[in-house]
């Protein structure tokens, strides 16, 4: 079955980096779009980032300021996401999701915390 | 970036009670519009896409409708477990797209 496992959340003082990590099974990702949205705390989803199967174009949301970047190791089955110069507001939930053609995700991972705070 | 705004932010229903969640589009979407449930502490689930067509396993309850700006999502019979947080979203225009703030549906 498709299974997407994040990992690499944590907290993090102002102005400083992290790399989460997806780790995906069950299908061939090397088929497939994928995304990262967020969610911070009893608020919205937000999407934040998404790279084609191919990993030759990425679209970032014009709130990160060009501070995160989008990648993907298809040899791996996993999807990265490296967040630098973190604020308080990038505080949330990130989920990796799997994105079908016209922009609808059909499998979500479990989710992790960030936590930027001093 | 297109808006979606939803409405209600909330509502309390009963069981059984058919319920209509509405969300509309800053410009127009044709029909590139989702829907997805989220219960608390966990991932959203994608209940309708491309405005009408039902999700996988998704109970025949739902229904979507609308085109353009203007869509819906109803829940014809309101069940226990569909107590939980409704969102819509975008995909019309490029990635990333937007969704709406989210109907939180409580039990009345």
């Amino acid at each position: 079955q498709v299974q997407l496992v994040e990992s690499g959340g944590g907290l993090v003082k102002p102005g400083g980096s992290l790399r989460l990590s997806c780790a995906a099974s069950g299908f061939t990702f090397s088929d497939y779009q994928m995304s990262w949205i967020r969610q911070a705390p009893g608020k919205g989803l937000e999407w934040i980032s998404y790279i084609t199967r191919s990993g030759n174009t990425i679209h970032n949301a014009d709130s990160l300021k060009g501070r995160f970047t989008i990648s993907m190791d298809n040899a791996r089955n996993s999807l990265y996401l490296q967040m630098d110069s973190l604020r308080i507001e990038d505080t949330a939930v990130y989920y990796c999701a799997r994105t079908l053609d016209a922009g609808k995700v059909d499998y979500w991972g479990q989710g992790t915390q960030v936590t930027v705070s001093s | 970036d297109i808006q979606m705004t939803q409405s209600p932010s909330s509502l309390s229903a009963s069981v059984g009670d058919r319920v209509t969640i509405t969300c509309r589009a800053g410009q127009s979407i044709t029909n590139y519009l989702n829907w997805y449930q989220q219960k608390p502490g966990k991932a959203p689930k994608l209940l309708i896409y491309g405005a009408s067509s039902l999700g996988s396993g998704v109970p025949s309850r739902f229904s979507g409708s609308g085109y353009g700006t203007d869509f819906a999502l109803t829940i014809s019979s309101l069940q226990p477990e569909d107590f939980a947080t409704y969102y819509c979203q975008q995909s019309y225009s490029a990635p990333p797209w937007t969704f709406g703030q989210g109907t939180k549906v409580e039990i009345k």
